[in-house]
């Protein structure tokens, strides 16, 4: 049963970079029939999509974040990580990291099948 | 890129059926048949229910179905029970290898 758990400080001060990291388990990262993501959602609110990265090179990220963030994977430790530079109290939010399917004959295509448990990064005003 | 417009929320009472829609353009919703839901109770992560429009992941049951015409998806939930309500969130594939949420349908069963 694959497993994702996001890892990572807890709070960080503005204009400061937000590191997180995803370790995956009964799985792994170096597989290109998968991309492997970040969501967040802030509380209350709803989810956004921040970005993707497969082990192939392709990354993607969310236009509005592009000049903020910055997603590499370790496949020696089977990981994969999130840096969002400059952060403010508009980036206080649950920050989860997902499997998101790629080759379309294999998997469940453009869709995020599993997910990890959230880790709320806090950045106080 | 724009978020999905899906209603705030979507009432129903047990045993009847609700629809949740999800609104695009042709650069997503419209564009691709790549429409997925997810279910998200409080506090957990959320849980895919739907992928490439109309498919249902092993496990998750077959009151949950999804449709889409034109640049608008659906999702059905028939004969509700209490633990269908939570929040649903839609989210599409859409040009230059974007993803965009929908801003999220909360499903109250009465």
């Amino acid at each position: 049963q694959l497993q994702l758990q996001e890892s990572g400080p807890g709070q960080v001060k503005p204009s400061e970079t937000l590191s997180l990291s995803c370790t995956v388990s009964g799985g792994s990262v170096s597989n290109t029939d998968y991309y492997w993501g970040w969501v967040r959602q802030p509380p209350g609110e709803g989810l956004e999509w921040i970005g993707n990265v497969c082990s192939n090179g392709n990354i993607f990220y969310k236009a509005s974040l592009r000049s903020r963030v910055s997603m590499s994977m370790d496949t020696s430790r089977n990981q994969f990580s999130l840096m969002l530079s400059s952060v403010t109290a508009a980036d206080t939010a649950v920050y989860y990291c997902a499997r998101r399917g790629r080759n379309c004959f294999k998997t469940a295509c453009f869709a995020f099948d599993y997910w990890g448990q959230g880790i709320l990064v806090t950045v106080p005003s | 890129q724009s978020a999905l417009t899906q209603p705030p929320s979507a009432p129903g009472s047990p045993g009847q059926s609700v629809t949740i829609s999800c609104t695009g353009t042709s650069s997503d919703v419209g564009g691709y048949d790549s429409v997925s839901w997810y279910q998200q109770h409080p506090g957990k992560a959320p849980k895919l229910m739907i992928y490439e429009v109309t498919k249902r992941p092993s496990g998750v049951p077959d009151r949950f179905s999804g449709s889409k015409s034109g640049n608008t998806a659906s999702l059905t939930v028939s004969g509700l029970q209490a633990e269908d309500e939570a929040d649903y969130y839609c989210m599409s594939f859409a040009d230059s290898n974007k993803l965009v949420f929908g801003g999220g349908t909360k499903l109250t069963v009465l």
